[in-house]
């Protein structure tokens, strides 16, 4: 059964630094990759998202993510956080061909200090 | 436009209750999923409807959980004889374009569960 891990249950950062958050699955094969941000009282919402082609995929409100089939990672990236990104993400995969169930790793709780 | 709605925002019932759940999804979305997210996890697939039918229902957790979706619009969530470990946020996301590989799935704000 694939799986995801996000290893960083909890990261704090200070506003201005970069960031980067992991996340790793398994699969036998490249399913589609997620990275969503869920917002204490708000519904999930999709950063990015990779089914792809180009390995390094921008995404909203400044966000950017790696796929390394190598390692098979698809990290979170952001070269300047603010303090409005404080908030949990979830990194996701899907099994290639659409219309399928996510699959969501544990989720990284992200806390920016002012 | 206006996104995915749920109703209630929250409920509160007590152990051995039955429950409805409803989701309003996108105007023209084809396909609707549940999932249920615990306290300090990420969410877990239930089910899924593409149109009328259910697609995909390996999620449901026992035959207490049922989801129905008559007019492959609005779907309603159903559980029965509730129990403390249903309590969790269970949220609703619907996608336009499933048979493609580009589709994504948009998520409503969820309703908390809570069973006492």
């Amino acid at each position: 059964a694939q799986s995801v891990t996000q290893p960083d249950i909890h990261i704090t950062v200070s506003e201005g630094a970069s960031l980067e958050l992991r996340c790793n699955y398994s699969y036998g094969a490249t399913p589609y990759l997620f990275w969503y941000v869920q917002s204490p009282g708000q519904g999930l919402q999709l950063l990015l998202k990779y089914f792809s082609g180009d390995t390094l995929v921008q995404g909203i409100k400044g966000f950017e993510a790696e796929f390394k089939r190598s390692q098979s990672s698809f990290n979170l990236r952001k070269p300047s956080v603010h303090w409005s990104d404080a908030a949990e993400y979830f990194c996701a995969v899907e099994l290639s061909g659409g219309g399928n169930k996510l699959t969501f790793g544990t989720g990284t709780q992200l806390k920016v200090e002012l | 436009g206006a996104g995915v709605s749920q109703t209630p925002s929250n409920k509160v019932t007590e152990k051995g209750k039955y429950v409805e759940l409803r989701c309003d999804p996108i105007s023209g979305h084809t396909a609707l999923y549940w999932y249920r997210q615990s306290l300090g996890q990420g969410p877990e697939f239930l089910i899924y409807f593409q149109g009328t039918g259910a697609a995909d229902d390996s999620g449901l957790p026992n035959d207490r959980f049922f989801a129905v979706r008559p007019e492959g619009s609005v779907s309603t969530l159903k559980i029965q004889r509730t129990e403390r470990g249903d309590s969790a946020v269970y949220l609703c996301a619907s996608s336009p374009q499933p048979w493609t590989t580009t589709d994504t799935q948009y998520f409503g704000p969820g309703t908390r569960l809570t069973v006492l």
